[in-house]
């Protein structure tokens, strides 16, 4: 069974970095893609950006300049930074497979990890 | 971008109701159409993909239907469990891939 954990800090200040790290297992990250989404406390759900387990990535050009997401193979693991965050990134973030093909869809997710930005 | 919406933004309803969420986009995603279920506290959870194909795993009262920019999740016959919000996501586009606003279900 694939089960995602998502790890990191839960608060970051503003204007800082929020990183965290979704560990999989279950499953190999190889060859599959991987995704970041979020979601604000009582609001709907963002795609963030994915990455194929080559380290090709694909990111919402809304958050571009400021999202980077890498893979690590041999610690079946994949992260992602948001840099110069504001209140605004204060969210949910959740990783997720991204079963990709001639149609694309998110299983499974991991449970989610709260992020606040705040000083 | 391509808009998704979805109607009603929610809803009040009773076990054994037969619901309908409809799910619209802003141009013609062919059959790239996603539904998630997500309760209270807990990640999304994939019901149907692909517009009409259930996720393995999920109750058979749960379908989908729809092409182009109109689509509809369908739950035959509504059980407690069933009380949640739902997303649609469309993956026509992946620049980028955008979700519906949601629809919660809640007890009548």
């Amino acid at each position: 069974q694939i089960h995602l954990q998502e790890s990191g800090p839960g608060l970051v200040k503003p204007s800082e970095t929020l990183s965290l790290t979704c560990t999989v297992s279950g499953v190999s990250i190889s060859p599959y893609y991987w995704s970041w989404i979020r979601q604000p406390p009582g609001k709907g759900l963002e795609w963030i950006g994915y990455i194929y387990y080559t380290g090709s990535t694909n990111y919402n050009p809304s958050l571009k300049s400021r999202v980077t997401i890498s893979v690590d193979t041999s610690k079946n693991q994949f992260s992602l930074r948001l840099s110069s965050v504001t209140a605004a990134d204060t969210a949910v973030y959740y990783c997720a497979r991204l079963h990709s093909g001639y149609e694309d869809w998110f299983d499974p997710w991991g449970q989610g990890t709260l992020v606040t930005v705040s000083s | 971008d391509i808009q998704m919406t979805q109607s009603p933004s929610s809803l009040s309803a009773s076990v054994g109701d037969r619901l309908t969420i409809t799910c619209r986009a802003s141009q013609s995603i062919s059959s790239n159409l996603n539904w998630y279920q997500q309760k209270p506290g807990k990640a999304p959870k994939l019901l149907i993909y692909a517009a009409s194909s259930l996720q393995s795993g999920v109750p058979s009262r749960f379908s989908g239907s729809g092409s182009g920019t109109d689509f509809t999740l369908t739950i035959s016959s509504l059980q407690p469990e069933d009380f949640a919000t739902y997303y649609c996501q469309q993956s026509y586009s992946t620049l980028p891939f955008t979700f519906g606003p949601g629809t919660k279900v809640d007890f009548k």
